[in-house]
């Protein structure tokens, strides 16, 4: 069965540190690219950052820019995303889902996880 | 800049049949898109890829009553037979270099 599932979420004080993580099963974890996707309560989808399947290409929203950062471990099948200098604004579930073949090209993601609820608050 | 565009909100009858509409900005009309559906409570589903000459690809599971088509910078989805577990959000996403943009969402009431 094709699978994401996400782990690593839950309440952090402004200006902490999360990783969450996306194990991947079903398919062939390292030849697609994976993108994080957010949601904040109450809101619509936000794109948040992509990783091409080698891991040595990645992209980032400006909100998230120098913040986060997007990594994959293929061997392990599981895709990463370290977040610092948490902010309230960045409160949301954390959604990964598998991108396109290609990094460059993109494409609809057609595989989503169930989501990892993250809390910045003091 | 990429941008979609999607109106709030729409509604239909239960068992009659809606188009929601995605509008892609000028510079970006040829673009391919994807529909996503999230019911209440739950995460996004991936519906279909719709390119830009209207030929779509559903998702696995995905019932036909769930069908794309395009015009120009306009793309569409049109649910037939509404059930009410269709009252969900659905989102449109594209991509390009180094960016992945989602439209602000539709939400499907049922009536």
């Amino acid at each position: 069965e094709v699978q994401l599932l996400e782990s690593g979420g839950g309440l952090v004080q402004p200006g902490g540190s999360l990783r969450l993580s996306c194990a991947a099963s079903g398919f062939t974890f390292s030849s697609y690219a994976m993108s994080w996707v957010r949601q904040a309560p109450g809101k619509g989808l936000e794109w948040v950052s992509a990783i091409s399947g080698g891991g040595g290409s990645t992209y980032y929203a400006d909100s998230v820019k120098g913040r986060f950062t997007i990594s994959r471990d293929n061997s392990k099948n599981t895709l990463y995303l370290q977040m610092n200098s948490l902010r309230a604004e960045d409160t949301a579930v954390y959604y990964c889902a598998k991108d396109g073949q290609w990094l460059v090209k993109g494409d609809g993601f057609d595989i989503w996880g169930q989501g990892t609820m993250v809390t910045v608050s003091s | 800049q990429l941008v979609l565009t999607q109106s709030p909100s729409a509604s239909a009858s239960l068992g009659a049949s809606v188009r929601l509409t995605c509008t892609l900005s000028s510079a970006h009309s040829s673009y391919a898109i994807a529909w996503h559906q999230q019911q209440p409570e739950t995460g996004p589903r991936y519906l279909m890829k719709l390119n830009s000459d209207g030929t779509h690809n559903r998702g696995d599971g995905i019932p036909d009553r769930f069908s794309g088509s395009s015009s120009g910078a306009e793309r569409y989805l049109t649910i037939s037979s509404l059930q009410s577990e269709d009252e969900a959000d659905y989102y449109c996403q594209t991509w390009g270099t180094g960016v992945r943009v989602f439209g602000g969402g539709t939400k499907l009431t049922v009536l």
